[in-house]
């Protein structure tokens, strides 16, 4: 596609659940990246990708928390036992590659809420 | 985002320019970038400019940047009511990590 592809756009579940966010990025783009956004916050870093490898995965609020990216492309960020506080807009973003003059381009996000 | 300040509101009347301050501390920062965000969908890159670079216009935009003062700030031209959004700055830590501020909401009346 022309842009970065988030699904689902909307997701709704019971505390406890296990949630599966899916990020397809902007074709040929090698690095991928996961943010989060809180209500009226800006967005927290969570962990990026190059190629498959995850060289950073600081962000990521606690072991609940996982991603993988296979075959260099399609990413999926995975929540175990959701709580509440892990109520936000994830949003993903690729560029061609990780640098500082290759701006990142973001999806329309997935807005995670946890009832 | 609490490395970089920006103000939260701004109101603008269409057809005036809009100015929108960001501060950030990382002094290494070698790009710094505006985005925006209108209701319901991602970030949209509106621009970019390179640390040793004073200013960069694009069309309606102009990115002032004084780095001795580690100030940014976003001029938008003849504002519109479709540049009603959020207006998030952000600096880059390393190649890949982006650190941003909490966005400033403006508002443009009629």
């Amino acid at each position: 596609g022309a842009g970065v592809s988030q699904s689902p756009s909307n997701k709704v579940t019971e505390k406890g659940k296990d949630v599966e966010l899916r990020c397809d990025p902007i074709s040929g783009h090698t690095a991928l990246y996961w943010y989060r956004q809180s209500l009226g916050q800006g967005l927290e870093f969570l962990i990026y990708f190059q190629g498959n490898s995850a060289p950073d995965k600081s962000g990521l609020p606690s072991d609940r928390f996982s991603a993988e990216r296979t075959g260099g492309s399609v990413s999926t960020l995975t929540i175990q036992r959701t709580q509440q506080e892990d109520s936000a807009v994830y949003l993903c973003a690729s560029s061609e590659v990780a640098a500082g003059n290759q701006p990142q381009h973001f999806g329309d996000g997935t807005r995670l809420s946890i009832l | 985002g609490e490395d970089v300040e920006q103000s939260l509101f701004l109101s603008v009347r269409e057809g005036d320019s809009s100015v929108i301050n960001c501060t950030y501390t990382d002094s290494s920062s070698t790009y710094l970038y505006w985005y925006k965000q209108e209701p319901g969908a991602g970030l949209q890159l509106l621009t970019y400019i390179f640390s040793n670079m004073d200013m960069k216009q694009d069309q309606r935009l102009t990115v002032l940047l004084n780095k001795k003062d580690k100030h940014l700030s976003l001029r938008i031209a003849d504002t519109q009511t479709g540049d009603s959004a959020i207006y998030f700055c952000a600096e880059s830590l390393n190649d890949y990590k982006l650190s941003f501020g909490a966005g400033t909401t403006v508002t443009v009346r009629a």
